[in-house]
């Protein structure tokens, strides 16, 4: 079965750091993109930062640009978003997603992040 | 990459037909054939519904069809059901990784 899980959601201070983690199993990520959507509360849906196959290449919403940083490790079948300067905007649920290269069509159930102080 | 355009909130009776609209750009809904639609559920995930502007993945039931025109795609539900309200977003490819969402519209099955 194929599945896609987050962890390493939490309750951050503004301005503080978090470190989210996706482990896919069922599938070898080798051969598809990557890419975390993250949903605020009661808000719609908005992808933050995407990565290649053999991430050499990636892609940041203007809103993350400078403080996320997304990387894979191919071989643990991860996927990873280094999160800094956090900002109370931040908060929302993040999911973890791939799919074909049109289409997302496999979802983690997601992580919560909280910024607030 | 701004957001598609979807209008907020749709409504429809039983057994009518509905459909929302999600209006992009040249660059992305209008420069692809990839546009794809998610049915949400509160508190669940996002549900891929329709994918390639028309395609329907195994398990949805031919009720939602998907079109394009230019820099707009639509959705339509036919023989609305009681399920079916839910939130519903546009997704479309937008080259290289890129995908921009739509805004979202809430369907309510009066």
């Amino acid at each position: 079965e194929v599945q896609l899980v987050e962890s390493g959601g939490d309750l951050v201070q503004p301005g503080g750091s978090l470190r989210l983690s996706c482990s896919a199993s069922g599938f070898s990520v080798n051969d598809f993109g990557l890419h975390w959507v993250r949903q605020a509360p009661g808000k719609g849906l908005e992808l933050t930062s995407s990565i290649s196959p053999n991430g050499d290449i990636t892609y940041y919403a203007d809103s993350v640009k400078g403080r996320f940083s997304i990387s894979r490790d191919n071989s643990q079948n991860m996927l990873y978003l280094q999160m800094s300067s956090l900002r109370a905007e931040d908060t929302a649920l993040y999911f973890c997603v791939t799919g074909s290269a049109y289409y997302y069509d496999q979802w983690g159930q997601g992580t919560l992040v909280t910024v607030s102080s | 990459q701004s957001a598609l355009t979807q209008p907020r909130s749709v409504s429809g009776s039983p057994g009518q037909s509905v459909t929302i609209s999600c209006t992009g750009t040249s660059s992305d809904v209008g420069g692809y054939n990839y546009v794809s639609w998610f049915q949400q559920h509160p508190g669940k995930g996002p549900k891929l519904m329709i994918y390639d502007v028309s395609q329907r993945p195994s398990g949805v039931p031919d009720r939602f069809f998907g079109s394009k025109s230019g820099n707009t795609a639509s959705l339509t539900i036919s023989g609305l059901q009681a399920d079916d309200e839910a939130d519903y977003y546009c997704c479309s490819y937008a080259g290289s990784y890129i995908f921009v969402f739509g805004s979202g519209t809430k369907l309510t099955v009066l």
